[in-house]
Protein backbone atom coordinates (compact mmCIF):
# COMPACT_ATOMS: atom_id res chain seq x y z
CA UNK A 1 0.00 0.00 0.00
CA UNK A 2 0.78 3.86 0.09
CA UNK A 3 1.67 6.26 2.98
CA UNK A 4 1.70 9.57 2.63
CA UNK A 5 3.23 12.35 5.42
CA UNK A 6 1.96 15.49 5.69
CA UNK A 7 1.74 18.42 8.34
CA UNK A 8 -1.61 18.42 9.62
CA UNK A 9 -1.44 22.56 10.08
CA UNK A 10 1.10 25.16 9.19
CA UNK A 11 0.79 29.25 10.08
CA UNK A 12 1.93 32.49 7.56
CA UNK A 13 1.91 35.49 7.54
CA UNK A 14 0.90 37.57 4.20
CA UNK A 15 3.81 38.28 1.72
CA UNK A 16 5.67 35.52 3.42
CA UNK A 17 7.36 32.27 1.79
CA UNK A 18 5.41 29.10 3.32
CA UNK A 19 6.93 25.61 2.02
CA UNK A 20 4.73 22.54 2.66
CA UNK A 21 6.05 18.76 3.26
CA UNK A 22 4.93 15.69 1.52
CA UNK A 23 6.97 12.47 2.39
CA UNK A 24 5.75 9.29 0.97
CA UNK A 25 6.31 5.18 0.84
CA UNK A 26 5.12 3.23 -2.18
CA UNK A 27 5.76 1.00 -4.49
CA UNK A 28 5.47 1.59 -8.14
CA UNK A 29 5.92 5.47 -8.35
CA UNK A 30 4.00 7.06 -11.40
CA UNK A 31 3.80 10.86 -10.34
CA UNK A 32 3.42 13.44 -7.00
CA UNK A 33 0.27 15.99 -7.57
CA UNK A 34 -0.48 18.30 -5.32
CA UNK A 35 -4.25 20.05 -4.87
CA UNK A 36 -5.96 23.42 -3.00
CA UNK A 37 -9.18 22.74 -0.85
CA UNK A 38 -10.85 25.50 0.40
CA UNK A 39 -12.37 24.88 3.08
CA UNK A 40 -16.64 23.52 1.57
CA UNK A 41 -15.13 23.32 -2.08
CA UNK A 42 -13.52 20.77 -4.16
CA UNK A 43 -9.74 20.34 -4.82
CA UNK A 44 -8.09 21.94 -7.69
CA UNK A 45 -4.99 20.78 -9.19
CA UNK A 46 -1.82 22.87 -8.73
CA UNK A 47 1.08 20.73 -9.81
CA UNK A 48 2.49 17.71 -11.28
CA UNK A 49 5.98 16.25 -10.54
CA UNK A 50 7.32 12.82 -12.26
CA UNK A 51 10.70 13.78 -12.62
CA UNK A 52 13.58 14.91 -9.66
CA UNK A 53 13.48 18.39 -9.31
CA UNK A 54 11.83 21.74 -9.32
CA UNK A 55 8.67 22.97 -11.46
CA UNK A 56 8.09 26.13 -11.22
CA UNK A 57 4.49 27.98 -11.78
CA UNK A 58 4.19 31.35 -10.91
CA UNK A 59 3.89 31.83 -6.88
CA UNK A 60 3.73 28.40 -6.67
CA UNK A 61 6.55 25.71 -7.24
CA UNK A 62 6.73 21.74 -6.35
CA UNK A 63 9.71 19.78 -6.05
CA UNK A 64 10.52 15.73 -5.79
CA UNK A 65 12.98 13.60 -4.76
CA UNK A 66 11.93 9.92 -5.46
CA UNK A 67 15.32 8.26 -4.23
CA UNK A 68 13.72 9.81 -0.68
CA UNK A 69 10.39 9.74 -1.14
CA UNK A 70 9.99 13.56 -0.63
CA UNK A 71 8.42 16.44 -2.25
CA UNK A 72 7.63 20.41 -0.98
CA UNK A 73 5.11 22.79 -2.38
CA UNK A 74 6.46 26.20 -2.36
CA UNK A 75 4.31 29.05 -1.60
CA UNK A 76 5.23 32.51 -2.13
CA UNK A 77 4.20 36.35 -1.77
CA UNK A 78 1.62 34.84 0.27
CA UNK A 79 -1.83 36.49 0.01
CA UNK A 80 -4.91 35.75 2.32
CA UNK A 81 -6.26 33.79 -0.55
CA UNK A 82 -3.60 31.08 -0.05
CA UNK A 83 -5.38 30.23 3.37
CA UNK A 84 -6.95 26.57 2.42
CA UNK A 85 -5.65 23.08 2.74
CA UNK A 86 -2.73 21.72 0.48
CA UNK A 87 -3.15 17.94 -0.62
CA UNK A 88 -0.36 15.86 -1.70
CA UNK A 89 -1.18 12.69 -3.90
CA UNK A 90 0.54 9.77 -5.26
CA UNK A 91 0.23 8.04 -8.02
CA UNK A 92 1.17 4.21 -8.02
CA UNK A 93 0.62 1.47 -11.06
CA UNK A 94 -0.87 -0.85 -9.05
CA UNK A 95 -3.47 1.60 -8.47
CA UNK A 96 -3.81 2.17 -12.17
CA UNK A 97 -4.65 5.55 -12.96
CA UNK A 98 -6.44 6.51 -9.34
CA UNK A 99 -4.63 9.19 -6.64
CA UNK A 100 -4.14 8.22 -3.19
CA UNK A 101 -4.06 11.53 -0.87
CA UNK A 102 -2.91 12.52 1.92
CA UNK A 103 -4.62 13.94 4.89
CA UNK A 104 -4.03 17.32 3.66
CA UNK A 105 -1.53 20.27 5.42
CA UNK A 106 -4.19 22.95 6.22
CA UNK A 107 -2.48 26.61 6.05
CA UNK A 108 -3.82 29.60 7.75
CA UNK A 109 -2.41 33.06 6.37
CA UNK A 110 -2.55 36.30 8.12
CA UNK A 111 -2.19 39.85 8.04
CA UNK B 1 -13.91 22.20 -22.97
CA UNK B 2 -14.53 18.98 -20.34
CA UNK B 3 -16.58 19.94 -17.65
CA UNK B 4 -18.27 17.43 -14.31
CA UNK B 5 -21.02 17.82 -13.18
CA UNK B 6 -22.81 15.68 -9.97
CA UNK B 7 -25.80 15.97 -7.88
CA UNK B 8 -27.53 16.60 -5.71
CA UNK B 9 -25.08 18.89 -3.99
CA UNK B 10 -26.44 18.41 -0.43
CA UNK B 11 -28.98 15.41 1.13
CA UNK B 12 -29.85 14.67 4.64
CA UNK B 13 -30.66 11.15 4.53
CA UNK B 14 -31.80 8.39 7.72
CA UNK B 15 -30.53 5.33 8.67
CA UNK B 16 -30.96 2.26 6.57
CA UNK B 17 -32.57 4.53 3.55
CA UNK B 18 -31.13 4.22 -0.03
CA UNK B 19 -28.62 6.41 -1.99
CA UNK B 20 -27.75 7.87 -5.50
CA UNK B 21 -25.21 10.19 -6.51
CA UNK B 22 -25.00 10.39 -10.00
CA UNK B 23 -21.68 12.07 -12.02
CA UNK B 24 -21.35 12.99 -15.61
CA UNK B 25 -18.43 14.33 -17.92
CA UNK B 26 -18.91 16.32 -20.92
CA UNK B 27 -16.40 16.97 -23.71
CA UNK B 28 -14.44 14.18 -23.49
CA UNK B 29 -14.61 10.70 -24.67
CA UNK B 30 -13.48 7.30 -22.63
CA UNK B 31 -12.26 9.18 -19.28
CA UNK B 32 -11.24 7.35 -16.10
CA UNK B 33 -14.07 7.96 -13.40
CA UNK B 34 -13.81 8.30 -9.46
CA UNK B 35 -15.42 8.47 -6.41
CA UNK B 36 -13.26 9.46 -3.47
CA UNK B 37 -14.91 9.83 -0.09
CA UNK B 38 -13.61 12.95 2.63
CA UNK B 39 -14.42 12.72 6.28
CA UNK B 40 -13.84 15.14 8.98
CA UNK B 41 -10.33 14.78 9.53
CA UNK B 42 -9.47 11.73 7.74
CA UNK B 43 -8.41 12.82 3.86
CA UNK B 44 -9.69 12.05 0.80
CA UNK B 45 -10.48 8.14 0.29
CA UNK B 46 -10.24 6.73 -2.49
CA UNK B 47 -13.50 4.59 -3.18
CA UNK B 48 -13.90 3.20 -6.79
CA UNK B 49 -12.43 4.02 -9.90
CA UNK B 50 -12.85 3.03 -13.50
CA UNK B 51 -11.23 3.04 -16.89
CA UNK B 52 -14.47 1.99 -18.87
CA UNK B 53 -18.02 1.07 -19.48
CA UNK B 54 -19.14 -1.38 -16.78
CA UNK B 55 -15.32 -2.08 -15.67
CA UNK B 56 -15.31 -0.49 -12.07
CA UNK B 57 -12.38 -1.45 -8.69
CA UNK B 58 -13.18 -1.34 -5.56
CA UNK B 59 -10.80 0.47 -3.12
CA UNK B 60 -12.32 -0.03 0.31
CA UNK B 61 -15.22 -2.35 1.41
CA UNK B 62 -18.25 -1.37 2.53
CA UNK B 63 -21.90 -1.17 1.95
CA UNK B 64 -21.53 1.15 -0.96
CA UNK B 65 -21.51 0.39 -4.63
CA UNK B 66 -20.68 1.91 -8.06
CA UNK B 67 -21.96 1.28 -11.69
CA UNK B 68 -21.05 2.93 -14.44
CA UNK B 69 -23.68 2.75 -17.30
CA UNK B 70 -22.93 5.25 -19.86
CA UNK B 71 -19.18 6.21 -20.90
CA UNK B 72 -19.58 9.36 -18.96
CA UNK B 73 -21.64 8.56 -16.16
CA UNK B 74 -20.87 7.32 -12.83
CA UNK B 75 -22.97 6.19 -10.30
CA UNK B 76 -22.31 5.71 -6.62
CA UNK B 77 -25.36 3.87 -4.75
CA UNK B 78 -25.93 2.43 -1.29
CA UNK B 79 -29.21 0.17 0.08
CA UNK B 80 -29.04 1.14 3.24
CA UNK B 81 -26.57 3.92 4.48
CA UNK B 82 -24.72 3.69 7.75
CA UNK B 83 -24.49 6.89 9.87
CA UNK B 84 -20.34 6.55 9.16
CA UNK B 85 -21.31 7.21 5.76
CA UNK B 86 -21.87 10.56 6.21
CA UNK B 87 -19.14 12.82 4.44
CA UNK B 88 -18.67 15.07 1.35
CA UNK B 89 -18.23 12.68 -1.78
CA UNK B 90 -16.67 13.93 -4.72
CA UNK B 91 -16.47 12.58 -7.94
CA UNK B 92 -13.17 13.34 -10.31
CA UNK B 93 -12.42 12.50 -13.62
CA UNK B 94 -8.65 12.11 -15.80
CA UNK B 95 -7.87 11.43 -19.00
CA UNK B 96 -4.95 8.63 -19.94
CA UNK B 97 -2.17 7.08 -17.66
CA UNK B 98 -0.53 10.26 -16.27
CA UNK B 99 -3.23 13.31 -16.76
CA UNK B 100 -4.18 15.25 -13.31
CA UNK B 101 -7.74 14.38 -11.98
CA UNK B 102 -10.46 16.87 -11.87
CA UNK B 103 -13.24 17.16 -9.54
CA UNK B 104 -16.64 17.71 -9.44
CA UNK B 105 -18.39 20.18 -7.31
CA UNK B 106 -19.21 17.72 -4.68
CA UNK B 107 -22.17 15.96 -2.75
CA UNK B 108 -22.28 16.51 0.97
CA UNK B 109 -24.47 13.92 2.59
CA UNK B 110 -25.56 13.61 6.22
CA UNK B 111 -26.99 10.77 7.68
CA UNK B 112 -29.01 11.04 11.05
Amino acid sequence: GQNIDQPTEMTATEGAIVQINCTYQTSGFNGLFWYQQHAGEAPTFLSYNVLDGLEEKGRFSSFLSRSKGYSYLLLKELQMKDSASYLCAVRAWQAGTALIFGKGTTLSVSS
Amino acid sequence: SQTIHQWPATLVQPVGSPLSLECTVEGTSNPNLYWYRQAAGRGLQLLFYSVGIGQISSEVPQNLSASRPQDRQFILSSKKLLLSDSGFYLCAWSQGNTGELFFGEGSRLTVL
